[in-house]
């Protein structure tokens, strides 16, 4: 099936630092969505974008919808070692009740 | 709120048995349902969309008659894997929504055919 590009593929990183990773479609979404996945667990929702160049926080999370439908990127400030896992982006079709998945970003805190 | 809970979160199988795993939503009642397949180190691909009382419409390239979807109720979905091979061997993470709205998702279930 289709999947969404994303990257970069892996991050390592320090403690404190920011991170940054996106998403590109060839396709339009209506609506864009960044999971967090744990070893051995389902994915868990953080952020939900609804409107083209809409710019949403959750926390020290930043999110943003491109404004060509087709891309969106993820921010984290500051970052914890509980930040370290799997981020997945999906986009979602109008009308369409499937999600598509990015090919993942895993982040790595370095001690 | 939004709690979807999957049953059995680990299961170890021989080949050639059928395995059957539960996706409930806990707190809302979901019109569909969706089934993910996850092999190591690799995003989610879905199975299959699943709505409550009709027949789940399947993903290309997945075999309807192997995987069996039944959604009897808005709370319970149920996957079947029929016939169970060492290459079935997966982790299936299930979701729930209230029509087009988010999906929450299920904790998955590791299979194990040996």
């Amino acid at each position: 099936g289709q999947q969404l590009n994303q990257s970069p593929q892996s991050m390592f990183i320090q403690e404190g630092e920011d991170v940054s990773m996106n998403c590109t479609s060839s396709s339009i979404f209506n609506t864009w969505l960044w999971y967090k996945q744990d070893p051995g667990e389902g994915p868990v929702l953080l952020i939900a974008l609804y409107k083209a160049g809409e710019l949403t926080s959750n926390g020290r999370l930043t999110a943003q919808f491109g404004i060509t439908r087709k891309d969106s990127f993820l921010n984290i400030s500051a970052s914890i070692p509980s930040d370290v896992g799997i981020y997945f982006c999906a986009g979602q079709h109008p009308g369409n009740e499937k999600l598509t998945f990015g090919t993942g970003t895993r982040l790595t805190i370095i001690p | 709120g939004a709690v979807v809970s999957q049953h059995p979160s680990r299961v170890i199988c021989k080949s050639g048995t059928s395995v059957k795993i539960e996706c409930r939503s806990l707190d809302f009642q979901a019109t569909t349902m969706f089934w993910y397949r996850q092999f190591p180190k690799k995003s989610l691909m879905l199975m299959a969309t699943s709505n409550e009382g009709s027949k789940a419409t399947y993903e290309q390239g997945v075999e309807k008659d192997k995987f069996l979807i039944n959604h009897a109720s808005l709370t319970l979905s149920t996957l079947t894997v029929t016939s169970a091979h060492p290459e079935d061997s997966s982790f299936y993470i299930c979701s729930a929504a209230v029509s087009t709205d988010t999906q929450y998702f299920g904790p998955g279930t590791r299979l194990t055919v040996l």
